[in-house]
């Protein structure tokens, strides 16, 4: 286990709805990726957060958005869902920046109908 | 364009011979690289890291070959076991900040 949780396990959402899905790192870091995994690929990076700042993110619409908390915890939310947002979201937290393991979490397997 | 990518979708080994997992990548900045596991249901699991000063990394059962000329890396898998059963990605940080791109993933599968 890596210490890093993620809920919920499974989530079903229909077009249009908004979620929102939340990771708690490993204790005492202080940044925090989310992915997108679709079913058969490798993890896409949607954005980063360090200490409650977001610090880049890849090719995702506004639509994706996140927060960090104080405690290094941290949301990923999604609106206006679409078809293709159905994934497997992971988190990954790791201690300061590059150069240091991620260990990411068990995931979120979202569904959209 | 940066990409990192796997040669073959499935590798199907025998218990007990030796698993090799290509990975090639363009992006001749990287300086470090990372294979993964990802067994169903759970999420990736760090197995080993070769940086691109070296060509060589060995770790419990498992080698990491770096060949900088090409761009190809190999994770090789000694005596595979039923519990190696996954999918294996290769990865490698776009930035300073070590946000991670991923290959597709090989699903080896061991066969008694």
């Amino acid at each position: 286990e890596t210490g890093v949780t993620q809920s919920p396990t499974h989530l079903i959402k229909t077009r249009g709805q908004q979620v929102t899905l939340r990771c708690s790192s490993q204790s005492g870091h202080n940044t925090v990726s989310w992915y997108q995994q679709a079913l058969g690929q490798g993890p896409q990076f949607i954005f980063q957060y360090y200490r409650e700042e977001e610090n880049g993110r890849g090719n995702f619409p506004p639509r994706f958005s996140g927060l960090q908390f104080p405690n290094y915890s941290s949301e990923l939310n999604v609106n206006a869902l679409e078809l293709d947002d159905s994934a497997l979201y992971l988190c990954a937290s790791s201690l300061e920046i590059a150069g240091n393991e991620q260990f990411f979490g068990p995931g979120t397997r979202l569904t959209v109908l | 364009g940066e990409s990192v990518g796997l040669h073959l979708p499935t590798l199907s080994v025998q218990e007990g011979d030796n698993s090799i997992i290509n990975c090639a990548y363009s992006n001749s900045a990287s300086d470090y690289f990372i294979w993964y596991k990802q067994e169903s249901g759970k999420g990736p699991q760090f197995i080993i890291d070769i940086r691109s000063n070296m060509d060589k990394r060995q770790g419990q059962r498992v080698t990491v070959l770096l060949n900088k000329t090409v761009k190809h890396l190999s994770l090789q898998i000694a005596a595979t076991q039923p519990g190696d059963s996954a999918v294996y990605f290769c990865a490698a940080p776009t930035d300073s900040w070590g946000k991670l791109q991923f290959g597709a993933g090989t699903q080896v599968v061991v066969t008694p």
